[in-house]
Order: structure tokens, then sequence, then C-alpha cells
């Protein structure tokens, strides 16, 4: 059983489209966070999300957390080939939360 | 100038064998992680250690053996390698967080060793 779902799993758009990915849970995190990995290296953080409601924006990058602190969503405005990769969302959980949980992971391919 | 390194970054080897992955980070942080990476790019915690303590063994097959020398190392045994066993393994560091949240800031993550076993 998956306790984060990423949706979609895969999105290949056009450069200068705009695109949301989700991050949805059932449970509550005490934190989440977005990574954003490429090939052949480590996930990279993007961002650590913590209060329910907060949205914090990277540039064109804005993620916000849900009211509930169950769900994320990270958007993309006017997206460029360099956005390309594999972007994870991950919630702390645990006693302490002293482990990060990751979801599925979400396939972005921006075409030129 | 690296964070958290691990190596080897590639390690192909036979059915049976003992093989050793290492991993250290120069970010003064005080926990480090081993996590698993599979064909489906989905990551699992397999461990972590806090100050050289294990505070997290997630359900792990015993021929997995992790050892942290000091808190900037953090070492992967495993004894008796299983075609199973071949994903990328990431070595992973996170320094103290805010109100007890340890995840808080975020992990530093190596670049992996892929195991291949054959």
């Amino acid at each position: 059983t998956q306790l984060l779902e990423q949706s979609p799993q895969f999105l290949s758009i056009q450069e200068g489209e705009n695109l949301t990915v989700y991050c949805n849970s059932s449970s509550v995190f005490s934190s989440l966070q977005w990574y954003r990995q490429e090939p052949g290296e480590g996930p990279v953080l993007l961002v650590t999300v913590v209060t329910g409601g907060e949205v914090k924006k990277l540039k064109r990058l804005t993620f916000q957390f849900g009211d509930a602190r169950k769900d994320s969503s990270l958007h993309i405005t006017a997206a460029q080939p360099g956005d390309t990769g594999l972007y994870l969302c991950a919630g702390a959980k645990g006693q302490g939360a002293q482990k990060l949980v990751f979801g599925q992971g979400t396939r972005l391919t921006i075409n030129p | 100038d690296t964070a958290v390194s691990q190596t080897p970054k590639y390690l192909v080897t036979q059915m049976g064998n003992d093989k050793s992955i290492k991993c250290e980070q120069n970010l003064g942080h005080d926990t480090m992680y081993w996590y698993k990476q599979d064909s489906k790019k989905f990551l699992k915690i397999m461990f972590s250690y806090n100050n050289k303590e294990l505070i997290i063994n997630e359900t792990v097959p015993n021929r997995f053996s992790p050892k942290s020398p000091d808190k900037a190392h953090l070492n992967l045994h495993i004894n008796s390698l299983e075609l199973g066993d071949s994903a990328v393994y990431f070595c992973a560091s996170s320094p103290p967080g805010a109100r007890g949240v340890r995840a808080h800031y975020g992990y530093t993550f190596g670049s992996g060793t892929r195991l291949t076993v054959v």
C-alpha cells in the first residue's frame, strides 16, 4: 500500500505550458518535501512545507501544502526543457518524524 | 567538494557474494540513512542512524547490516547477495530538525550505487 500517491506518473508537455503535479495521502504528515532527481544522481531537495495551507514559490515553481497536511501540489508555470526530470514528494512520518516516505514519482518531460 | 559521497558508483557481482557500499558525509549532519530505489524509481527507507545509534530498521533481511563507525560514515554490508537485491542504493543525511522533527530540513542524498546481481 502506497502512503503517498503522486499523479500523474508520467507527463509530457510542450515548452511554455503550465502543469500541476499532485501528491495525495490519507495520512497526516508533519512536513512534506519535494525533490527532483536527474538520471544517475540522487534526489535534490526543492522545498519543505510545514504549515497546513502553506504556499512557497521557487521562481516558476509553486508548492502548496493542503490545509489538513495530507496532500500537496507542485505547479510549474511556463515549463522549460530544463524542468525535465523525476519529481518526488516525500512526507515526514514516525515519532519525531524521523523518516521520509516517498511517493512513486512523476516523470516530467518538457519538449522544446 | 562532495557533501554525501558513496562508493562504488557501480557494483556488478554474482549471486551469493558479499559486498559493501561506503558512505561519507562532510556536512556535519547527525543522522544518516540508507534508501533503496527499485526499477520503478520507488524510494524506500532501509536504515537510519543518529550519532552512530540505529534508530530505524525497516523490514530488511538480516543479510543487510549497516555499520556506523562515526556520525560522518554509514556503510552497508550485504551478505549472500540475491538477484532481487539489484537496485540503486542511496545514502542520505539530515541535520537536527526543528521542533523535534528530524526530517524537517530535508535530506541530502548521495549520487547512488547501482548494484547488479547476476
